[in-house]
């Protein structure tokens, strides 16, 4: 079967870095997405990997290691705007998105 | 200029009622999808829909049927409106099928059935 596993919630420091983990099983693999959700809004696009290694985009990176079927959010300097629930997806065989149920990331000052 | 838009963003109706929601992306997109999401938060495919194809997820009761009068629009019907129905209901779309593209979202419309 196809699934997403991530944490169900985590809390993090003002300014500190945080990791969200991920792991996937899907049928083939097309990449993998983070989208970021805030409490009452849509999602919204923060990444995409498709080869090993890092992807770094301003304080937020993404990493994948499809050997493992495992990735990580990374977010640095953390501020109080990104209190959010962190959804990752895997892509499988027919281009259709398996959602996790999201890590909902709580950032005390 | 909102990319994808949905009407109405809250519906509160009786079980048994028949209802609609409408989704419009102006982004000339050619796949749409419609979400549903769950108080677990799990976000579940029910439909995507291009010009060509729909592909139904075999798990989304029949009661459920997808109306696309062109390629801008994917409006959402449901019949026998069901408790289990609640849910908060979202809009997509993508620039082609069959492809690996960006999502985007439309936000949202919460469905409370009473």
């Amino acid at each position: 079967g196809q699934n997403i596993d991530q944490p169900t919630e985590m809390t993090a420091t003002e300014g500190a870095i945080v990791q969200i983990n991920c792991t996937y099983q899907t049928s083939g693999f097309n990449g993998l997405f983070w989208y970021q959700q805030h409490a009452g809004e849509a999602p919204t696009f923060l990444s995409y990997n498709v080869l090993d290694g890092l992807e770094e985009k301003g304080r937020f990176s993404s990493f994948l290691s499809r050997s493992k079927g495992y990735s990580y959010l990374l977010l640095k300097e953390l501020q109080m705007k990104d209190s959010a629930s962190y959804l990752c997806a895997g892509m499988d065989s027919n281009y259709q998105l398996i959602w996790g149920a999201g890590t909902k990331l709580i950032i005390k000052p | 200029d909102t990319a994808v838009s949905q009407t109405p963003k809250y519906l509160v109706t009786q079980m048994g009622n028949d209802k609609s929601i409408k989704c419009e992306q102006n982004l000339g997109h050619d796949t749409m999808y419609w979400y549903k999401q769950d108080s677990k938060k799990f976000l579940k495919i029910m439909f995507s829909y291009n010009n060509k194809e729909l592909i139904i997820n075999e798990t989304v009761p029949n009661r459920f049927s997808p109306k696309s009068p062109d390629k801008a629009h994917l409006n959402l019907h449901i019949n026998s409106l069901e408790l289990g129905d609640s849910a908060v209901y979202f809009c997509a779309s993508s620039q082609g099928a069959g492809d690996v593209n960006e999502q985007f979202f439309g936000p949202g419309t919460r469905l409370t059935v009473l």
